[in-house]
C-alpha cells in the first residue's frame, strides 16, 4: 500500500509567502519526519514528530499530525529562495526497526 | 559537524557486473540503512543493519543484494550483477537509534547500469 503521500505535487510561491505542504499515510505509525531535498543532492533531515504529539516547531517550520485521520501538514513561514527544494514526508511504521517510507514529494519553488 | 559519506559519487557499470557502493555512517551511530532513489520517483527503503546483522529488508533488497560492515567505520551495499533497473540513486543513512531517530543521510552515490 502506498505510505506518506504529499500534495500538492509541485507548489510555487512568491519569496516571503507561506508554504503548506500536506501528507497522507495509511498504517499506524512510531512517528512522521519530514525531509528536504535539494536537486540531485541527499535527504535533509527537517523534523520528527511522534505519535502522541499533535504540533511541533522549529524555527519558520511547523508541522501538524492528526493521527486520527492519518495525516501531517509541513508549513514553512515566510519562505525564501533558498528553500526551494522537494520536501517529502516520512513514517516510521509502528512495529518496524526506524526504517522509514517515503512519499513521492513536494516540489517546492519560491521566486524571489 | 560529523556526516555520512559515500563513495564513489557516481558508479557507472555494464549490466551483469558486481558493484559495491561504500558509506561511513557517523561514528557514534547504532543503526544504519541503505535507500535507493529512481531518477523521479520516491526514496525506497532497501534494508536496515543493526549490531552486525539485517534487521529489515524490503521486497527489493533479494539475493542480488548484500550488506556488510567489514570493520568498525565501512559500511557496504553489494549487488552482485547489476541490471538496468539498479540505475538510481543509493543513499545510505545512520541513526543513533532506530524506532524514533532522526535518520543522517549521506550525499548518495549515482549508480548508472549500462
Amino acid at each position: 500500500s502506498q505510505q506518506g503521500e504529499e500534495d500538492p505535487q509541485a507548489l510555487s510561491i512568491q519569496e516571503g509567502e507561506n508554504a503548506t505542504m500536506n501528507c497522507s499515510y495509511k498504517t499506524s505509525i512510531n512517528n512522521l519526519q519530514w525531509y528536504r531535498q535539494n536537486s540531485g543532492r541527499g535527504l535533509v533531515h527537517l523534523i520528527l514528530i511522534r505519535s502522541n504529539e499533535r504540533e511541533k516547531h522549529s524555527g519558520r517550520l511547523r508541522v501538524t499530525l492528526d493521527t486520527s485521520k492519518k495525516s501531517s501538514s509541513l508549513l514553512i513561514t515566510a519562505s525564501r529562495a533558498a528553500d526551494t527544494a522537494s520536501y517529502f514526508c516520512a513514517t516510521d511504521a509502528w512495529g518496524s526497526q526506524g526504517n522509514l517510507i517515503f512519499g513521492k514529494g513536494t516540489k517546492l519553488s519560491v521566486k524571489p | 559537524e560529523p556526516e555520512v559519506t559515500q563513495t564513489p559519487s557516481h558508479q557507472v557499470t555494464q549490466m551483469g557486473q558486481e558493484v559495491i557502493l561504500r558509506c561511513v555512517p557517523i561514528s557514534n551511530h547504532l543503526y544504519f540503512y541503505w535507500y535507493r532513489q529512481i531518477l523521479g520517483q520516491k526514496v525506497e527503503f532497501l534494508v536496515s543493519f543493526y549490531n552486525n546483522e539485517i534487521s529489515e529488508k524490503s521486497e527489493i533488497f533479494d539475493d542480488q543484494f548484500s550488506v556488510e560492515r567489514p570493520d568498525g567505520s565501512n559500511f557496504t551495499l553489494k549487488i552482485r550483477s547489476t541490471k538496468l533497473e539498479d540505475s538510481a540513486m543509493y543513499f545510505c543513512a545512520s541513526s543513533p537509534r532506530g524506532r524514533n531517530g532522526e535518520q543522517f543521510f549521506g550525499p548518495g552515490t549515482r549508480l548508472t547500469v549500462l
